[in-house]
């Protein structure tokens, strides 16, 4: 089974411009969700959707947001991009949510 | 709310040798699971072994168990026979069905591994 899978892996941006960020969910796994890690911050839990419903969200601003398809996939979106906004965003899934999720390999985001 | 704590911030092992990672956590939920994930410099966050709750046994994967204790709201990891390839930063998390899908990090503890 193929796993979790984010596109762009790397992305470089300026401070004002949006980025959109896309995750594709192993196969049969209906929720998405998303962190950000810094070296400050750690992973944090930005949000998750579930059968294209943003089921639980995390503490941040509302220049974050995101969206899922009805074949799972989920895509993130950041506009008015700030400096702080450079991170590892890892996207992962599972079945249900609140059990074992899997990890894809992350976006590097870079804001300058 | 729930939280995660990992004492140790960097760890060290010499090749072959069994190391144990330690993690407390906060909750005043019955149902929950726990995690252990690695993630190496390539940065994908790999899960290692899981632990449900309500499951006295301890969690075994090859090499890697755990030391699970509820009461004492303590999960700690041990890799035994450990190889270069174990250097990573290891996280613990915290997850159950009330916080949803959000899984709660500790801050990690960063292993290396000595030939």
């Amino acid at each position: 089974k193929a796993g979790v899978t984010q596109t762009p892996r790397y992305l470089i941006k300026t401070r004002g411009q949006q980025v959109t960020l896309s995750c594709s969910p192993i196969s049969g796994h209906r929720s998405v969700s998303w962190y950000q890690q810094t070296p400050g911050q750690g992973l944090q839990f930005l949000f998750e959707y579930f059968s294209e419903t943003q089921r639980n969200k995390g503490n941040f601003p509302g220049r974050f947001s995101g969206r899922q398809f009805s074949n799972s996939r989920s895509e993130m979106n950041v506009s008015t991009l700030e400096l702080g906004d450079s991170a590892l965003y890892l996207c992962a899934s599972s079945t249900q949510g609140w059990n074992e999720q899997f990890f894809g390999p992350g976006t590097r985001l870079t804001v300058l | 709310a729930q939280t995660v704590t990992q004492s140790q911030p960097e760890m060290s092992v010499q090749e072959a040798e069994t190391v144990t990672l330690s993690c407390t956590y906060d909750t005043s939920e019955s149902d929950y699971y726990l995690f252990w994930y690695k993630q190496p410099p390539s940065r994908q966050m790999i899960l290692v072994i899981r632990q449900e709750a309500y499951k006295q046994q301890n969690a075994t994967e090859n090499r890697f168990s755990v030391n699970f204790q509820k009461a004492a709201k303590s999960f700690s990891l041990k890799i035994s026979d450990s190889q270069l390839g174990d250097a990573a930063m290891y996280f613990c998390a915290y997850v159950s069905e009330t916080s949803g899908s959000r899984l709660t990090f500790g801050e990690g503890t960063q292993l290396t591994v000595n030939p």
